[in-house]
């Protein structure tokens, strides 16, 4: 079965620091990654997508992946209490079936 | 470019009876999906339509079925409402193969 694991979290960082979300995933097969912020309440919204080893950066946001380790991660730099939310990694194969994972929960604490 | 859009927002229904829920795409999106959430299983995939056409389908019972229309628009159906069914449900366009998904708010449904 394809999975994508995250730890649950919370993370906790303070105000300015850099974030670290990160994932793996099962399925060798897997040729796109995506990053969703969901804040409590609200529905997922695409912040970040990689699809070649190595990094990516937007602003203040940057994806890493690996495919040898399937490994993907997600660093938010001078992180904001606005980023506080559930930070969803999902993963997408040949079957393009989107696999998510459960969510990280991270709190930026002034 | 107006976002994707779910109705309606609540439902509270019985168990035993049925629900229809509606979403549009967004203009020039003709994939739609629908994913189920909840607090222990997280976001999972129900099923996807590309030209009114069921393309994918998830690891979901029968009881959960859906379709799209000419226009993109699709319904989900969930006939025989469990327990368990309780859940927000959230449809999402892309302009193709479930890439770069765009969520509409949800549905969140209760079976009492």
């Amino acid at each position: 079965q394809k999975e994508v694991e995250q730890n649950s979290g919370p993370l906790s960082v303070p105000e300015g620091a850099i974030a670290s979300l990160n994932c793996t995933y099962s399925d060798r097969g897997s040729q796109s990654f995506f990053w969703y912020r969901q804040y409590s309440g609200k529905s997922p919204e695409l912040i970040m997508f990689i699809y070649s080893n190595g990094d990516k950066e937007d602003g203040r946001f940057t994806a890493q992946l690996n495919k040898a380790s399937q490994y993907v991660s997600l660093l938010i730099r001078d992180s904001q209490p606005s980023d506080s939310a559930t930070y969803l990694c999902a993963s997408l194969g040949g079957s393009y079936i989107p696999t998510f994972g459960r969510g990280t929960s991270l709190i930026v604490h002034p | 470019k107006a976002g994707v859009t779910q109705t309606p927002r609540y439902l509270i229904k019985t168990r035993g009876q049925q629900v229809t829920l509606s979403c549009s795409p967004i203009s020039g999106h003709r994939s739609v999906s629908w994913y189920q959430q909840t607090p222990g299983q997280g976001l999972q995939f129900l099923f996807e339509y590309f030209s009114e056409t069921q393309r994918n389908k998830g690891n979901f019972p029968g009881r959960f079925s859906g379709r799209q229309f000419s226009n993109s628009r699709s319904e989900m159906n969930v006939s025989t409402l469990e327990l368990g069914d309780s859940a927000l449900y959230l449809c999402a366009s892309s302009f193709a193969d479930n890439e770069k998904l765009f969520f509409g708010s949800g549905t969140q449904l209760s079976v009492l």
